[in-house]
């Protein structure tokens, strides 16, 4: 099993749709919690940075974090044709090398 | 700012070439990384130095050699390298290596094609 699980997917959205993009998790020493987003052939850009359990929010997008369910969520409102990437979630905290471990990554597409 | 710009973009080389990847940041940040992502997944980590010291090495094999030369410039030497090592060599820098992880600022990358 791994440690991060998330759907590759693709997921495909009409442009306006709420999407929710999610990641488990089976470390329960993981403590930050990151949303990375990922253009073709360009380098991660970081879009969210969260510590233990609760929401932020910035603009259109909102990170949850569950630590009693090891279950972390992005979302996005509105959606818009330029969010379609590939979105990465990434979580350390677990040992003090400060290693990232990152999920498979979920591919979205939003549609005009 | 939280720029990390990377050169070259393209890189095509022989398995008998060396080469160089670099990289560069100036957000004053004092961990840097080497990644390296393969088509449709994630980054996995090479390399990380902390204090311009190498910290972590993901046992990964010598014909990949790291050198910080200072705070703000991470090189990645390359020899003998295999065609299977084609991927997009990615550089992170975060403020510290902590045991969070930091807040990691990735560039562009390099895409390496070996022939």
């Amino acid at each position: 099993q791994k440690e991060v699980e998330q759907d590759p997917g693709p997921l495909s959205v009409p442009e306006g749709a709420i999407v929710s993009l999610n990641c488990t998790y089976s470390n329960s020493a993981f403590q930050y919690f990151m949303w990375y987003r990922q253009y073709s052939r360009k380098g991660p850009e970081l879009l969210m940075y969260t510590y233990s359990s609760g929401n932020k929010e910035d603009g259109r997008f909102t990170a949850q974090v569950d630590k009693s369910s090891k279950y972390i969520s992005l979302f996005i409102r509105d959606s818009q044709p330029s969010d379609s990437a590939t979105y990465l979630c990434a979580m350390s905290g677990a040992g003090n090398t400060g290693k990232l471990i990152f999920g498979q990554g979920t591919t979205l597409q939003v549609k005009p | 700012d939280t720029e990390v710009t990377q050169t070259p973009k393209h890189l095509v080389m022989g398995m008998t070439n060396k080469k160089s990847l670099k990289c560069e940041q100036h957000m004053g940040h004092r961990a840097m990384y080497w990644y390296k992502q393969k088509a449709k997944k994630p980054p996995e980590l090479m390399f990380v130095y902390s204090y311009e010291k190498l910290s972590i090495n993901e046992s990964v094999p010598s014909r990949f050699s790291p050198e910080c030369p200072n705070s703000s410039l991470l090189n990645l030497h390359l020899h003998a390298l295999q065609p299977e090592d084609s991927a997009l060599y990615l550089c992170a820098s975060s403020q510290a290596q902590s045991r969070t992880g930091g807040e990691q600022y990735f560039g562009p990358g390099t895409r390496l094609t070996v022939t």
